[in-house]
């Protein structure tokens, strides 16, 4: 079965700093590995995705995330926080084995970052 | 407007009554997907719709709920004697699906947060 597991509840940095939010997951087939961003009461929005390709994948609001497949890992990262980037964000997997698998998302619990002054 | 739309954005019912919510997805878009988030959690997914047809239902999706997409366009997500448990976060999805590419990121909605009483 397919699962996707955020081993940390909060992580906390401060502005200027680097960060990782670190995501690992599990699928029968090739992942298609995906990050969102979920500010205070609205839905998600996507940050970047992994299908195929470089390892390492760049995405909006200078976001990256680096596909490590003997590590089954996909951790975001951001090489300077800046305080609005605090939120939840939610790692998330699809297998992409099959073209006509249906696409859904299987989503981890959740980060929430807080990105202090 | 060029995203998906869900309406109400908030629902507050009794219980033992029913609810009815609404999601327009991005217009070119053939695929729809709802999906619960309670609190502390990530989004779990319901169900997906190609076009008009429904094509997967999680055990999550009770036979007191039911979904429809009637003209391949908007979708609507129906509870049937809502239970205190059904309070969440419901949140609509949809995104392109091409038979080469495999299926393209998924945009999400605002959601609509149900609390039953």
């Amino acid at each position: 079965a397919q699962s996707v597991a955020q081993p940390e509840d909060q992580v906390n940095v401060a502005e200027g700093n680097p960060l990782t939010v670190k995501c690992t997951y599990s699928v029968s087939g090739n992942p298609y590995l995906f990050w969102y961003v979920q500010y205070p009461n609205r839905g998600l929005q996507f940050l970047l995705k992994y299908i195929t390709g470089d390892n390492l994948v760049k995405g909006s609001y200078g976001f990256e995330a680096e596909f490590n497949k003997s590590q089954t890992s996909f951790h975001l990262k951001k090489p300077s926080a800046l305080v609005s980037d605090s939120a939840l964000y939610f790692c998330a997997v699809r297998d992409g084995k099959i073209y006509n698998q249906g696409g859904k998302l299987i989503f981890g619990q959740g980060t929430e970052l807080s990105v202090k002054p | 407007d060029t995203g998906v739309s869900q309406d109400p954005r908030h629902k507050i019912t009794k219980r033992g009554q029913n609810v009815t919510f609404r999601c327009d997805p991005i217009s070119e878009h053939n695929r729809l997907y709802w999906y619960r988030q309670t609190l502390g959690q990530g989004p779990e997914f319901l169900t997906y719709f190609q076009n008009e047809a429904q094509l997967e239902k999680s055990r999550l999706l009770s036979d007191r709920f039911s979904a429809e997409r009637p003209k391949g366009s908007f979708s609507t997500l129906e509870i049937q004697r809502t239970e205190q448990g059904d309070s969440a976060m419901y949140l609509c999805a949809s995104s392109s699906n091409t038979r080469t590419g495999g299926n393209t990121e998924a945009f999400f909605g605002q959601g609509t947060r149900l609390t039953v009483v």
